[in-house]
């Protein structure tokens, strides 16, 4: 699986866009990009996945740089309940499933 | 509403008296797994089903039991539990193992063993 880095933390005012950063520089071909959030130790809760292009659901947008090196979560309104920890995978099957420290976010009012 | 559940949500327990926690996810989905969460360890994963009877070690899966006897339920067995199985576990369910579907997680169960 691939080997992700994100910063420890991230604050975000609420009602403007915060975006999540996200270096996957030994992502494979086939390994998908995942983001997931925990909120204070519940269980974690899917968020969006792609392969090579941006993709948006209702929750977020995904960016993925064209060379896959990298991406970036978008949420684009933030609001309080949005404040958690938010993990970037990179995934061949659900089996490689690694979180790790992820990117705690805080939204503030 | 799609979901998956676990039983009991916290629990405190002493060192050697076997105990089970329960697994239940109501999307048929074929894939499930077990998790614990550890401070500064992040989620490993310590057993999983592709199917009906059809189950395999994880990451971390000694002192840990699991059967899959139906699809929908997914128990996790310590037999003789001990305090460093102290932690935050999760089941998790998804339709089947390929990284294309996402992972739905349970609310957590919370063991204390002393």
């Amino acid at each position: 699986d691939a080997k992700t880095t994100q910063p420890p933390s991230m604050d975000c005012a609420e009602g403007r866009a915060a975006n999540l950063p996200c270096n996957h520089s030994t992502i494979s071909g086939n390994e998908y990009v995942y983001w997931y959030r925990q909120i204070h130790s519940q269980g974690p809760q899917y968020i969006i996945h792609g392969l090579k292009n941006n993709e948006t659901n209702e929750m977020a947008s995904l960016i993925i740089t064209e060379d896959r090196k990298s991406s970036t979560l978008i949420l684009p309104h933030a609001t309080l309940r949005d404040t958690a920890v938010y993990y970037c995978i990179g995934l061949y099957n659900n089996n490689d499933m690694r979180f790790g420290a992820g990117t705690r976010l805080t939204v503030k009012p | 509403e799609a979901q998956v559940t676990q039983n009991p949500r916290y629990l405190i327990t002493v060192t050697g008296k076997k105990l089970t926690v329960t697994c239940s996810q109501n999307m048929n989905h074929e894939y499930m797994s077990w998790y614990r969460q550890d401070p500064g360890l992040g989620l490993r994963q310590i057993y999983y089903s592709m199917n009906v009877e059809v189950t395999d070690k994880g990451d971390v899966p000694e002192g840990y039991k699991v059967s899959r006897k139906e699809k929908r339920n997914f128990p996790l067995i310590l037999e003789s539990p001990s305090p460093n199985q102290t932690s935050l576990y999760f089941c998790a369910s998804s339709f089947e193992l390929a990284s294309y579907n996402e992972q739905f997680f349970g609310p957590g169960t919370r063991l204390t063993v002393l």
